[in-house]
């Protein structure tokens, strides 16, 4: 498509779930990021996959999560056993290459930990 | 330290005025710096680049002093669809973009 899409658009859970959440990035962009937002906060970074190099997991904030990109193009973000504190807004944002070329975020995934 | 330090704000200005942002990031190995523009619940977009020499798009003027590490945003003219938030990014030599925490401009009538 056009743009970056992710789905779904908003997730409700319960604490101790698992959920997943979908990035579709813009066709031909080998970069691809995941980060969150919580509210009123600062976008914060998780996890960035480069073509066919080994992904930064640097920002992944526990070992609860988990990320993959399949064939170098979608990508999955898994949260298992949910905590409220993973509330937030999940942005994913793709783009051309890495480095010096700004992004293209999608709308985001609201995900609400109950 | 933050990587990237922003003002907060919020930056309440009149129609018509012309407001500045600062930024300051502590890598100096960084390479290329963004404004981003984020409008309330919503994804953030890419508003400008910013080059060493400086550049303008319309009424928006972005300058980089790297000596001091620091960043600006110039907003002339203020509109009142120019509310939003002004993310200060920057990107080091990792691939990945650092953001700031954003500075809130609400332009009033």
């Amino acid at each position: 498509g056009a743009g970056v899409s992710q789905s779904p658009s908003n997730k409700v859970t319960e604490k101790g779930k698992d959920v997943e959440l979908r990035c579709d990035p813009i066709s031909g962009h080998t970069a691809l990021y995941w980060y969150r937002q919580s509210l009123g906060q600062g976008l914060e970074f998780l996890i960035y996959f480069q073509g066919n190099s080994a992904p930064d997991k640097s920002g992944l904030p526990s070992d609860r999560f988990s990320a993959e990109r399949t064939g170098g193009s979608v990508s999955t973000l898994t949260i298992q056993r949910t905590q409220q504190e993973d509330s937030a807004v999940y942005l994913c944002a793709s783009s051309r290459q890495a480095g010096g070329y700004g992004y293209t975020f999608g709308s985001g995934t609201r995900l609400t930990v109950v | 330290r933050k990587e990237v330090e922003q003002d907060p704000g919020p930056f309440n200005v009149p129609e018509g005025a012309t407001v500045a942002f600062n930024c300051t990031y502590s890598n100096s190995a960084s390479q290329s710096f963004f404004w981003y523009r984020q409008d309330c619940r919503k994804e953030p977009k890419l508003l400008m680049s910013v080059y060493s020499s400086g550049n303008e798009d319309g009424r928006f003027t972005a300058q980089l002093n790297r000596a001091s590490q620091y960043i600006s945003l110039l907003i002339r003219d203020s509109k009142l669809s120019d509310s939003a938030t002004y993310l200060c990014v920057v990107n080091g030599n990792t691939g990945k973009l650092i953001f700031g925490q954003g500075t809130t401009l609400q332009v009033k009538p």
